[in-house]
């Protein structure tokens, strides 16, 4: 079965400085990954995935993130944090073809500090 | 445009009625997903449209549940004899379909179910 790891509840960065939110994930096969935001009483928003190719993945708002296969790791990334920033982040993972199911990690709230 | 609108955001209901979760995603999205939010939790898949028959309700967690999307578009989520233990956010996503992508999943703002 599918799963996804992230293993810090919260995240707290002072603003400007880099930030990173961390998830693992199990799954068989190759696997497609996703990175959502949870900002208070909205829905979830897709900020990027990783499909195939290049393991440095670039989406919405400056953030990235990174495949890594050998650590089976897809760790979420920003160079200069904003307070408008934080909010809940949630990994996602998938196998990889046809119709498969996305399972979702447990979230991590970052908070950015002014 | 428009994006995934549920309605409605807030139901209040007791112990052993019957509920109706509406939504609506976005226009051609073929595909359309319900997941169950708890506090403190990541979104758990219920069950997975594509176009107007359910291709995966494995998460449907008894016969309590049931959904239906009649016409390809809105889809409503009914759940029986409602359970405390079913007080959760009830999201709603669509996504587009095939053309060789991996499409990524637009969620709406959820329905909060409170049963008492």
């Amino acid at each position: 079965a599918q799963s996804v790891a992230q293993p810090e509840d919260q995240v707290n960065v002072a603003e400007g400085n880099p930030l990173t939110v961390k998830c693992t994930y199990s799954v068989s096969g190759n696997p497609y990954l996703f990175w959502y935001v949870q900002y208070p009483n909205r829905g979830l928003q897709f900020l990027l995935k990783y499909i195939t190719g290049d393991n440095l993945v670039k989406g919405s708002y400056g953030f990235e993130a990174e495949f890594n296969k050998s650590q089976t790791s897809f760790h979420l990334k920003k160079p200069s944090a904003l307070v408008s920033d934080s909010a809940l982040y949630f990994c996602a993972v998938r196998p990889s073809g046809g119709y498969q199911k996305v399972t979702f990690g447990t979230g991590t709230k970052l908070q950015v500090i002014p | 445009g428009a994006g995934v609108s549920q309605t409605p955001s807030n139901k209040v209901t007791e112990k052993g009625k019957y509920v109706e979760l509406r939504c609506d995603p976005i226009s051609g999205h073929t595909a359309l997903y319900w997941y169950r939010q708890s506090l403190g939790q990541g979104p758990e898949f219920l069950i997975y449209f594509q176009g107007t028959g359910a291709a995966d309700d494995s998460g449907l967690p008894n016969d309590r549940f049931f959904a239906v999307r009649p016409e390809g578009s809105v889809s409503t989520l009914k759940i029986q004899r409602t359970e405390r233990g079913d007080s959760a956010v009830y999201l709603c996503a669509s996504s587009l379909l095939g053309g060789g992508a991996v499409h990524e999943q637009y969620f709406g703002p959820g329905t909060r179910l409170t049963v008492t």
